[in-house]
């Protein structure tokens, strides 16, 4: 079957990290994304990892551990405006490519 | 570069109609997905065109159909519409059936 799990909802303090981690179950796994999804708007292409590691972009690190079926998401130096959901994907492996599986989000709330 | 576009932003249709829904991908992505996110449901997988041809479809039932055209752009339709159809429906594009990819604003269909 397809498993992805992630918190439900977090709460962080403006200027702090905070880590939204992500395990997943499929039958295939051809990488893992990561989105930020604000109310009313449509998910935002935040990372994407194929091998395992850290990825690095700014204040948004990710992490893959496919042995382990884990990735975590890190935010540093938080700001109000990271307050959003965000969206865990597993790729599809071959011919199947196109279809991401998605967790049910984490909703992060940045707190002053 | 313009994003991912999809039209009509907002649909209100009453049970038993159709609708269809457009997307127009980046330039030059030629893959398209579909998904349909609920608040229940979270965002779900409808189907994935490359090359105008149906690549994978998820589990939904046979009122939910789609096409790509030569241009990569897509429609999705759905018939006798049923309140719990009632979405944001996503596209989202790629460069290849590899590739990231990137949403569009989404289309919310509410059926009365």
């Amino acid at each position: 079957g397809q498993n992805i799990d992630q918190p439900t909802e977090m709460t962080a303090t403006e200027g702090a990290i905070v880590q939204i981690n992500c395990t997943y179950q499929t039958s295939g796994f051809n990488g893992l994304f990561w989105y930020q999804q604000h109310a009313g708007e449509a998910p935002t292409f935040l990372s994407y990892n194929v091998l395992d590691g850290l990825e690095e972009k700014g204040r948004f690190s990710s992490f893959l551990s496919r042995s382990k079926g884990y990735s975590y998401l890190l935010l540093k130096e938080l700001q109000m405006k990271d307050s959003a959901s965000y969206l865990c994907a597993v790729r599809g492996s071959s011919g199947n490519t196109g279809k991401l599986i998605f967790g049910q989000g984490t909703t992060l709330q940045v707190k002053p | 570069k313009a994003g991912v576009t999809q039209t009509p932003r907002y649909l209100i249709k009453t049970r038993g109609q159709q609708v269809t829904l457009s997307c127009s991908p980046i330039s030059g992505h030629r893959s398209v997905s579909w998904y349909q996110q609920t608040p229940g449901q979270g965002l779900q997988f409808l189907f994935e065109y490359f090359s105008e041809t149906q690549r994978n479809k998820g589990n939904f039932p046979g009122r939910f159909s789609g096409r790509q055209f030569s241009n990569s752009r897509s429609e999705m339709n759905v018939s006798t519409l049923e309140l719990g159809d009632s979405a944001l429906y996503l596209c989202a594009s790629s460069l290849g059936v590899q590739g990231e990819q990137y949403f569009g604003p989404g289309t919310r269909l509410t059926v009365t």
